[in-house]
């Protein structure tokens, strides 16, 4: 597609209960990125795959919080045993990733996740 | 640590005037910034960038300078349009040990006033 899409665009949850969340990236962009944004914050850095790799898990908040990319184009992040306080926007972004220049990241609209 | 802060979480611009939005950041590695706009309910929108290597960068309305010594960079638009306001993120990103992710500071929301 044109741009980055992210599925669903909202999901109530109830605490406890697991949840995915789908990111499709543009297509050609080798690299993508979760991000997550509470009310009132910045994009909070997640995790990024360079192919179907993770070059970079860092953010995950803890084991709770997995993500894959298992072909190299679309991710899913999955949450296990949700609380209150993953509550916030999931955005999906994917780039080009190439050295040269600003690593320009393109972001999908979110997924806005609620817990209750 | 917050490594990019964005010290000002609001500003309110007379349409016409210019508007600027300011970001101080920490890591003296960082090679590349970038500025983002966000309407609600929308993802991040791509900007304008600036390497580490200048001091300024221009691209219509919009334009970027970078303070290497004092670690700060700032965003002017001039004029400013009812339709620039919008959330303004600054992001940075330090390729050798951090690889392509963007390190984002936490907004500023501005306000263009008719």
């Amino acid at each position: 597609g044109a741009g980055v899409s992210q599925t669903p665009s909202n999901k109530v949850t109830e605490k406890g209960k697991y949840v995915e969340l789908r990111c499709d990236p543009i297509s050609g962009h080798t690299a993508l990125y979760w991000y997550r944004q509470s009310l009132g914050q910045g994009p909070e850095f997640l995790i990024y795959f360079q192919g179907t790799g993770a070059a970079d898990d860092s953010g995950l908040p803890n084991d709770r919080f997995f993500a894959v990319r298992p072909e190299g184009s679309v991710s899913t992040l999955k949450i296990q045993r949700t609380e209150r306080g993953d509550s916030a926007v999931y955005l999906c972004a994917s780039s080009l990733n190439e050295l040269s220049g600003a690593n320009v990241l393109t972001f999908g609209a979110g997924s806005r996740l609620t817990v209750l | 640590d917050q490594q990019v802060k964005q010290n000002s979480p609001s500003l309110s611009v007379q349409e016409g005037r210019i508007s600027i939005l300011n970001c101080d950041y920490t890591n003296s590695m960082f090679d590349y910034f970038l500025w983002y706009k966000k309407y609600p309910a929308e993802g991040p929108t791509f900007l304008i960038s600036i390497s580490s290597i200048k001091d300024k960068n221009e691209d219509g309305r919009f334009t970027v300078f970078l303070n290497k010594s004092a670690k700060h960079l700032s965003l002017h638009i001039v004029p400013s349009q009812p339709g620039d306001s919008a959330v303004y993120f600054c992001a940075a990103s330090d390729w050798d040990n951090q690889g392509g992710k963007l390190i984002f500071g936490q907004g500023t929301e501005l306000s263009v006033k008719p």
